[in-house]
């Protein structure tokens, strides 16, 4: 199995809202990423969980929160957005932080509105 | 043909010729560069890579060239196909210090193969 999947595809939420993106993998992977990507634009990297640990924080605002419950599970919590943060969220991840083969999901487009 | 503007640059080729995607990378301390093709309403998806030692490394259909000494990289893709259309970005990764791990993507290229 050599698939990243992500829920949900899509989601609308206030600005006001507490939503959260789940992203799982059973390649036995150990390190995962978040990456944001606007329209036409390359992705941009968010965060690196290396182990479980958060490793690389890209000074993401803290209205993003992410979390790793365990090596096959990586979540983005989302509170108290804008509208500027509309994006495509794209998860991957490596065999670890040496494995710069990334395997990425099919992304969760999130529309704040 | 290949055109570079505002907007993320494109190159469109016939069915069955071959493709070259040119990249210019920033970081000279880079050491592993990748290829990802990232179809509509898709995440990306690994190609081709390759590490700074080498200059050249071919898969199926795909070589991708490593020129250091100005920082360029390309990516050739042999008898091209209409499912060959997509975007691609290459991305740059350092194995040294705080950034391992860490991949920084080009701009992109739309690729549009006519049948």
């Amino acid at each position: 199995d050599t698939e990243v999947t992500q829920t949900p595809k899509h989601l609308v939420m206030g600005m006001t809202n507490k939503k959260s993106l789940k992203c799982e993998q059973h390649m036995g992977h150990r390190a995962m990423y978040w990456y944001k990507q606007k329209a036409k634009k390359p992705p941009e990297l968010m965060f690196v969980y290396s182990y479980e640990k958060l490793s690389i924080n890209e000074s993401v605002p803290s209205r993003f929160s992410p979390e790793c419950p365990n090596s096959s599970l990586l979540n983005l919590h989302l509170h108290a957005l804008q509208p500027e943060d509309s994006a495509l969220y794209l998860c991957a991840s490596s065999h670890d932080r040496e494995g710069y083969e990334q395997y990425f999901g099919p992304g969760t487009r999130l529309t704040v509105t | 043909g290949e055109s570079v503007g505002l907007h993320l640059p494109t190159l469109s080729v016939q069915e069955g010729d071959n493709s070259i995607i040119n990249c210019a990378y920033s970081n000279s301390a880079s050491d592993y560069f990748i290829w990802y093709k990232q179809e509509s309403g898709k995440g990306p998806q690994f190609i081709i890579d390759i590490r700074s030692n080498m200059d050249k490394r071919q898969g199926q259909r795909v070589t991708v060239l490593l020129n250091k000494t100005v920082k360029h990289l390309s990516l050739q893709i042999a008898a091209t196909q209409p499912g060959d259309s997509a975007v691609y970005f290459c991305a740059e990764g350092d194995a040294g210090g705080t950034s391992y791990g860490k991949l920084t993507f080009g701009q992109g290229t739309i690729l549009t193969v006519h049948p």
